[in-house]
């Protein structure tokens, strides 16, 4: 199963409304999380099974999306939110393969 | 609280091999499957493989089967992953993640929820 990100790069700014878009080659339900990354640091989870919210994640992050459409907003941009987004699939267990990522920079 | 502490960094040469490992603290080794995860410098995250640490069941990405053996000692509550004939597209950083499971109405969903801080393992002659 592949899957591709979009857009590839982003730049915003403070206080905007963000939107990460990831389409999978086929169905995979409802069994994808996303992550976030920043330089030099490990993965942080922030969302599974397509739009529950991770325990400690801030509210302005929220999924959506199931099949092969899903989508990841930042409701308004915080300092600390400029990193790299991969999204996952988790519908083939467990052979999980993530997407090419999105980076969010400041404009 | 839950951790999982990688092995330092490597430097190896083309055909050789390493071994990376994962202790885990903070919870029941046994009743988590392990996975890990690598990327190469600007690339994705690409999944390696998959450990059941309870009963020891892998499965390997074909990407790296024939290359790639993961075992755990329960013992130790590590888990290690070890590649072998490594090349230079080897040089990546290599992360261990625990796989966490819920169940929401009839389904189960997956979902990596801790990571290790990662390991480079750069090959070069």
């Amino acid at each position: 199963i592949q899957l591709t990100q979009s857009p590839s790069s982003l730049s915003a700014s403070v206080g905007d409304r963000v939107t990460i878009t990831c389409r999978a080659s086929q169905g995979i339900s409802s069994y994808l999380a996303w992550y976030q990354q920043k330089p030099g640091k490990a993965p942080k989870l922030l969302i599974y099974a397509a739009s529950t919210l991770q325990s400690g994640v801030p509210s302005r992050f929220s999924g959506s999306g199931s099949g092969t459409d899903f989508t990841l907003t930042i409701s308004s941009l915080q300092p600390e939110d400029f990193a790299t987004y991969y999204c996952q699939q988790l519908n083939s267990y467990p052979s999980y393969t993530f997407g090419q990522g999105t980076k969010l920079e400041i404009k | 609280q839950v951790q999982l502490v990688q092995s330092g960094a490597e430097v190896k040469k083309p055909g050789a091999s390493v071994k990376v490992s994962c202790k885990a603290s903070g919870y029941t080794f046994t009743s988590y499957a392990m996975h890990w995860v690598r990327q190469a410098p600007g690339q994705r995250l690409e999944w390696m493989g998959w450990i059941n640490a309870g009963n020891g069941n892998t499965k390997y990405s074909q990407k790296f089967q024939g290359r790639v053996t993961i075992t755990r000692d329960t013992s130790a509550s590590t888990a290690y992953m070890e590649l072998s004939s490594l090349r230079s597209e080897d040089t990546a950083v290599y992360y261990c993640a625990r796989e966490a499971t819920i169940s929401i109405g009839f389904d189960y969903y997956y979902y990596m929820d801790v990571w290790g801080k990662g390991t480079t393992v750069t090959v070069s002659s």
